[in-house]
């Protein structure tokens, strides 16, 4: 069954430090991984795609990496800021045959404290 | 440029009622979703479609679920009847266009967030 998990389910930390989230996926074939970000009561943003080919995109404060071999991918976020607090979710699009659709992990929800 | 519209923003219902919800997508874009997002979990495809036809289905639960796209513009999700595991957000989202090989991004609306009793 083809599935993405991500850990922690929560993370708490002070502003200012550096933090990793995790995701891994349980088959290397994909077309792209994309990580969004889910505000309480608001829809989703994407923050970062990185398509099969690529091993990293960077967006300000924000660099998501892709192994394909080890089936994970990170999301570093650097100098956090309590405006970073919100649920982070990892996606994927597997390449079976049929479907094309967004294979979800069930999230990290992250609280940066003032 | 307006992003996704969802209406209702929240539903509450008594099971084995019926309740439908509407989308409107980012005009232009060829590609509407609809997910299914249960409290505590990342969001499921129900339905998937590419202008006004249906590409992608397969996790619809078609015995109570059904969806449209008339004119491949607005789009709406009904449930008929709705039980109580029935709760939960409906997100839509749209994108562009869709791709062998290759994915836009997906823009996505604030979600309607239903509560079966």
């Amino acid at each position: 069954k083809q599935e993405v998990t991500q850990i922690p389910a929560a993370l708490s930390v002070p502003e200012g430090e550096n933090l990793v989230l995790n995701c891994s996926f349980t088959d290397s074939a994909i077309y792209n991984l994309q990580w969004f970000r889910q505000d309480p009561g608001k829809g989703l943003t994407s923050l970062l795609l990185i398509q099969s080919s690529q091993r990293e995109q960077t967006s300000g404060r924000l660099n998501a990496s892709l192994d394909k071999s080890s089936g994970r991918s990170t999301l570093y976020i650097a100098a956090s800021q309590p405006g970073d607090s919100a649920t982070y979710l990892c996606a994927v699009v597997y390449m079976d045959t049929g479907r094309r659709a967004l294979t979800f992990g069930s999230g990290t929800r992250l609280q940066v404290q003032p | 440029e307006a992003g996704v519209a969802q209406s209702p923003r929240y539903k509450i219902i008594e099971k084995r009622q019926s309740v439908a919800f509407w989308c409107n997508p980012i005009s232009g874009h060829a590609t509407l979703y609809w997910y299914q997002q249960i409290l505590g979990q990342g969001p499921k495809l129900l339905i998937q479609f590419q202008n006004n036809g249906v590409v992608d289905d397969s996790q619809l639960p078609k015995d109570r679920f059904s969806a449209e796209r008339l004119k491949g513009v607005d789009s709406t999700l009904k449930i008929q009847p709705a039980k109580l595991e029935d709760s939960a957000v409906y997100l839509c989202a749209s994108s562009l266009r869709r791709q062998v090989g290759h994915q836009e991004t997906q823009y996505f609306g604030p979600g309607t967030r239903l509560l079966v009793l």
